[in-house]
């Protein structure tokens, strides 16, 4: 069966850090890009960045350039996000997803709040 | 940035009854390799998101085939030919033509 499942979500200072790690099964996972999918409470979707096949490209959107990083171990079948400076404003649940966004994960909720 | 208008945001339909769903981008959304990168995603309460149709009109395996998309340049439809229950939820339409890729705000379906 194809799953992503992520975890490390919590609840993080204003100026914290978080890591977010996402784990794939049942395809070749370094075959494909990866993506983070952000979806604030009562909100729409937000792409936050995704990363090549052998991670030697990674794309950011411009409100977390700089603060976020996004890596990956294909050895682990693992997918990461990095994630620094944290503000209000990231609080959301936090998808990993396939490149092509067939497959999503269940989602991990990050709340940053004082 | 390429913005995704779809509207109306709250869509009622009756159950059997079609219903349209449209997506206009704010700029042309073919690609420099031909293809016309728009997709569809379908998210039910609690759910996570679920991907309906890529590339316009290319339905995921799985997706009834009532759902379909249709559209070219800036504006795209997803129809739904007969409205069942289970399509209540909100429907996203993303670009990955263009960096950075952009979602539309989303239009809620459900039974009136």
């Amino acid at each position: 069966e194809v799953q992503l499942v992520e975890s490390g979500g919590g609840l993080a200072q204003p100026g914290g850090s978080l890591r977010l790690s996402c784990g794939a099964s049942g395809f070749i996972f370094s075959n494909y890009w990866m993506t983070w999918v952000r979806q604030a409470p009562g909100k729409g979707l937000e792409w936050v960045a995704n990363i090549k096949q052998d991670g030697s490209e990674q794309y950011y959107v411009d409100s977390v350039k700089g603060r976020f990083t996004i890596s990956r171990d294909n050895a682990k079948n693992s997918l990461y996000l990095q994630m620094s400076s944290l503000k209000p404003e990231d609080t959301a649940v936090y998808y990993c997803a396939s490149g092509g966004l067939d497959v999503w994960g269940q989602g991990t909720t990050v709340t940053v709040s004082s | 940035d390429v913005v995704l208008t779809q509207s109306p945001l709250s869509l009622p339909v009756t159950l059997g009854q079609p219903a349209s769903i449209p997506c206009r981008s704010s700029q042309s959304l073919v690609h420099s390799d031909g293809n016309t990168y728009l997709t569809w995603f379908q998210q039910t309460p609690g759910q996570s998101p679920r991907r309906l149709i890529q590339k316009v009109s290319i339905r995921d395996s799985g997706v009834p085939d009532r759902f379909s998309g249709s559209g070219s340049g800036t504006d795209f439809t997803l129809k739904i030919s007969r409205v069942e229950a289970e399509d209540v939820g909100v429907y996203y339409c993303l670009q990955t033509t263009h960096w950075p890729f952009t979602f539309g705000p989303g239009t809620k379906v459900d039974i009136e």
